[in-house]
C-alpha cells in the first residue's frame, strides 16, 4: 500500500462544474498539506498550502484536511478550461535535518470541457 | 516562493553518454532537491543536496549514476551518466524556502529522452 493514494483519473467535467480531487494517507505524522498543478510539459506549481486540520479557501479552490480520516479534498468552484491539468496533492511531517520532506501522490489529471 | 530556472529545457541523448542538468535560484537557499518524474508518474526523489555537503540519496538512487554539485546557495547541478533508455524522463529541481508557506517550489523541469 502507498504511503498517499490519489486516484489518476483522467476526471472529465463541463465547464463551470465543481470540481471534487481527493487523497488518502496512512502516515498519521503528517501535518503539512499541499496541492500542487502541473500543467503539461511544466513543473508543480504550489496551488494551496494547508496545516493541520480544516479548511482553507483562496479564491475557486478550497482546500480541506481531515486529519481524523487522513483524508484531504481539493475543490475548485465554477471550473474552467485553464484548470484542465494534473493536480498533486503532497504532504509532510515538518522539517527535520533533512528538510521538509514530501510525499507526494501519484497525481489526478483533471480534463474541463467548455 | 523563489523563481527557479533550469537548463537545459530539453534534450535528446544517445545512449553511454552523460548529461548535467543545472539549477538556478534568484535568492539563497539551504535546501535543494532533485526529482525524477517519470512519463505518467508522480515525482520520485533521487536525492537532497545541501550547501557545503554530500548529497543524500534516495534508495534506488546512487551517486555514481547521478552525481550532484551544490557550489553555492543559489545553484546545483545533477548529472545523470553513462545514460540508457530507461533514465528518459523529466528531472526536476526544487529548494524550499522558510515563512509563510514552507515548503518545496519546483523548477520548470528537463525533459530527457535517451536514444
Amino acid at each position: 500500500q502507498k504511503e498517499v493514494e490519489q486516484d489518476p483519473g483522467p476526471l472529465s467535467v463541463p465547464e463551470g462544474a465543481i470540481v471534487s480531487l481527493n487523497c488518502t494517507y496512512s502516515n498519521s505524522a503528517f501535518q503539512y498539506f499541499m496541492w500542487y498543478r502541473q500543467y503539461s510539459r511544466k513543473g508543480p506549481e504550489l496551488l494551496m498550502y494547508t496545516y493541520s486540520s480544516g479548511n482553507k479557501e483562496d479564491g475557486r479552490f478550497t482546500a480541506q484536511v481531515d486529519k481524523s480520516s487522513k483524508y484531504i479534498s481539493l475543490f475548485i468552484r465554477d471550473s474552467q478550461p485553464s484548470d484542465s491539468a494534473t493536480y498533486l496533492c503532497a504532504m509532510s511531517g515538518g522539517f527535520n535535518n533533512a528538510g521538509n520532506m514530501l510525499t507526494f501522490g501519484g497525481g489526478t489529471r483533471l480534463m474541463v470541457k467548455p | 516562493s523563489a523563481v527557479i530556472s533550469q537548463k537545459p529545457s530539453r534534450d535528446i541523448c544517445q545512449r553511454g553518454t552523460s548529461l548535467t542538468i543545472q539549477c538556478q535560484v534568484d535568492s539563497q537557499v539551504t535546501m535543494m532537491f532533485w526529482y525524477r518524474q517519470q512519463p505518467g508518474q508522480s515525482l520520485t526523489l533521487i536525492a537532497t543536496a545541501n550547501q557545503g555537503s554530500e548529497a543524500t540519496y534516495e534508495s534506488g538512487f546512487v551517486i555514481d549514476k547521478f552525481p550532484i554539485s551544490r557550489p553555492n546557495l543559489t545553484f546545483s547541478t545533477l548529472t545523470v551518466s553513462n545514460m540508457s533508455p530507461e533514465d528518459s524522463s523529466i528531472y526536476l529541481c526544487s529548494v524550499e524556502t522558510s515563512g509563510a508557506t514552507d515548503t518545496q517550489y519546483f523548477g520548470p523541469g528537463t525533459r530527457l529522452t535517451v536514444l
